[in-house]
């Protein structure tokens, strides 16, 4: 299967407070890359945060920070001191071969978040 | 550096019509993949195109047809237009073929079919 699950269709978080977004996913795989991508109003999907699944260590990009749970096939977005420009849709992705040497992402449903002022 | 960019940003199609959506990946990018977005859904995978071969393709009829020129840019074809393939278009580029670099997206292209 290659289906990734977000739970959470809508989230709203506290300007300068901290948000975690949920993600789940299935595979058979052992390596794999997940990924975090935002989308704004502009419509254009943003990258956030990767992480290798053969790497044990979360991913951390600035505010951004990853909870890479491999057995439960988890993968959760901590937002830190969220600023209003933080607001989007945020999905999960996970990369996925297509068998002709190239990949694919299958993303998630997607999780609106807004910050309130 | 141009990000990667798509033309047009909008249009409207009538149904039956057939459509040419056009991407230009970053400069040194070999692969483009183009999806297809539903309001309210996540990007659903339509084509993957590394070297000008094609590498995969989606759940999609064979009304859907892409290619990638000797410099690389893409274009997604779309014939005889349904309402249900409104819908927000992107194209993506990657170095490789995305197994080791990431992909960075377009602003798409606005699809709505009448």
């Amino acid at each position: 299967a290659q289906t990734v699950t977000q739970s959470q269709p809508e989230m709203s978080v506290q300007e300068a407070e901290t948000v975690t977004l949920s993600c789940t996913y299935d595979t058979s795989e052992s390596d794999y890359y997940l990924f975090w991508y935002k989308q704004p109003p502009s419509r254009q999907m943003i990258l956030v945060i990767r992480q290798e699944a053969y790497k044990q260590q979360n991913a951390t990009e600035n505010r951004f920070s990853v909870n890479f749970q491999k057995a439960a096939k988890s993968f959760s977005l901590k937002i830190s001191d969220s600023q209003l420009g933080d607001a989007a849709m945020y999905f999960c992705a996970r990369r996925v071969g297509t068998g002709e040497y190239g990949n694919k992402l299958v993303f998630g449903a997607g999780t609106i978040l807004r910050v309130k002022s | 550096d141009a990000g990667v960019t798509q033309s047009p940003t909008h249009l409207i199609k009538t149904r039956g019509q057939h459509v040419t959506l056009r991407c230009s990946p970053i400069s040194g990018h070999k692969s483009v993949s183009w999806y297809q977005q539903v309001l309210g859904q996540g990007p659903q995978f339509i084509f993957q195109y590394y070297e000008k071969e094609e590498r995969g393709r989606g759940n999609f009829p064979d009304r859907f047809s892409a290619r990638q020129f000797p410099n690389y840019s893409s274009e997604l074809n779309v014939n005889a237009l349904l309402l249900g393939d409104s819908a927000l278009y992107l194209c993506a580029s990657s170095l490789d073929r995305g197994q080791l670099y990431g992909y960075t997206f377009g602003s798409g292209t606005r699809l709505t079919v009448v």
